[in-house]
C-alpha cells in the first residue's frame, strides 16, 4: 500500500473490556513495530516482529498486552482488561529491510478508556 | 539505560526566523531519525540521519556520532512549521529494532 494503515482510528472503551488494534504496513516490508504515546509524552516502544517472529517484546507493560503477525503484513495488538492508564495513542510503523532502515508511520489509533 | 534528550522543550519563533533543535544521545548510534508531528498526530519522516550531514529543502540536519548528538536545523520557518518535532534512535545490541524517543521539541511559528 502507500503508506501504513490503522484502525480504527478511535476507539472509546470500557475499563475490563478487551480491545484490538490493526495495523497494515508499507507493502514488502519486513519489519513491523507498535508504540504508545501517552497525551503530552514522547512514543515507548512497544514490541517488533521481524517477519512473523517478535524478537523484542520488552516494552509491552503487562501480561495484558500481546500481539500478533501473520503472513509477514498485519498485525494485531490486544489489549485485555483494560484499564484507564492504558488510553493513549497506539503507532504502528515498519521499515523495508532490517532495523537500522527507516521507519515509517500510521496514523495511529487513540485509546480511550472509561 | 539509554537516553535521548532533547532541547530546548519549547520554541516560539517569528515566521521568516531560523532555529537549531538538538539532540543528545547516549550510546553508539544504530540508527537516529528525525520526525516532525503535525497538529492531527501525524509523524512525519524528516530525516534518517545516523552520521553525516543531509539537506532537504529548508531543513538539514547534521549527526555527529563520536559526540553522540544530532542537530535539525530550520530556515525561513513557516506556520505550517509549528509542531512537535522528535528525535529517536537506536543503539542496536540488545536494544535492536527499538526506537527511543526524546521528549520533543515544540515548535511555535507565528505569523
Amino acid at each position: 500500500g502507500a503508506g501504513v494503515s490503522q484502525s480504527p482510528s478511535n476507539k472509546v472503551t470500557e475499563k475490563g473490556k478487551d480491545v484490538e488494534l490493526r495495523c497494515d504496513p508499507i507493502s514488502g516490508h519486513t519489519a513491523l513495530y507498535w508504540y504508545r504515546q501517552r497525551l503530552g509524552q514522547g512514543l515507548e516502544f512497544l514490541i517488533y516482529f521481524q517477519g512473523n517472529s517478535a524478537p523484542d517484546k520488552s516494552g509491552l507493560p503487562s501480561d495484558r498486552f500481546s500481539a500478533e503477525r501473520t503472513g509477514e503484513s498485519v498485525s494485531t495488538l490486544t489489549i485485555q482488561r483494560t484499564q484507564q492508564e492504558d488510553s493513549a495513542v497506539y503507532l504502528c510503523a515498519s521499515s523495508s529491510w532490517g532495523v537500522t532502515d527507516t521507519q515509517y508511520f500510521g496514523p495511529g489509533t487513540r485509546l480511550t478508556v472509561l | 539505560g539509554i537516553q535521548v534528550e532533547q532541547s530546548p522543550p519549547d520554541l516560539i519563533l517569528q515566521e521568516g526566523a531560523n532555529s537549531t533543535l538538538r539532540c543528545n544521545f547516549s550510546d553508539s548510534v544504530n540508527n537516529l531519525q528525525w520526525f516532525h508531528q503535525n497538529p492531527w498526530g501525524q509523524l512525519i519522516n524528516l530525516f534518517y540521519i545516523p552520521s553525516g550531514t543531509k539537506q532537504n529543502g529548508r531543513l538539514s540536519a547534521t549527526t555527529v556520532a563520536t559526540e553522540r548528538y544530532s542537530l535539525l536545523y530550520i530556515s525561513s520557518s513557516q506556520t505550517t512549521d509549528s509542531g512537535v518535532y522528535f528525535c529517536a534512535f537506536n543503539a542496536g545490541g540488545t536494544s535492536y529494532g527499538k526506537l527511543t524517543f526524546g521528549q520533543g521539541t515544540i515548535l511555535t511559528v507565528h505569523p
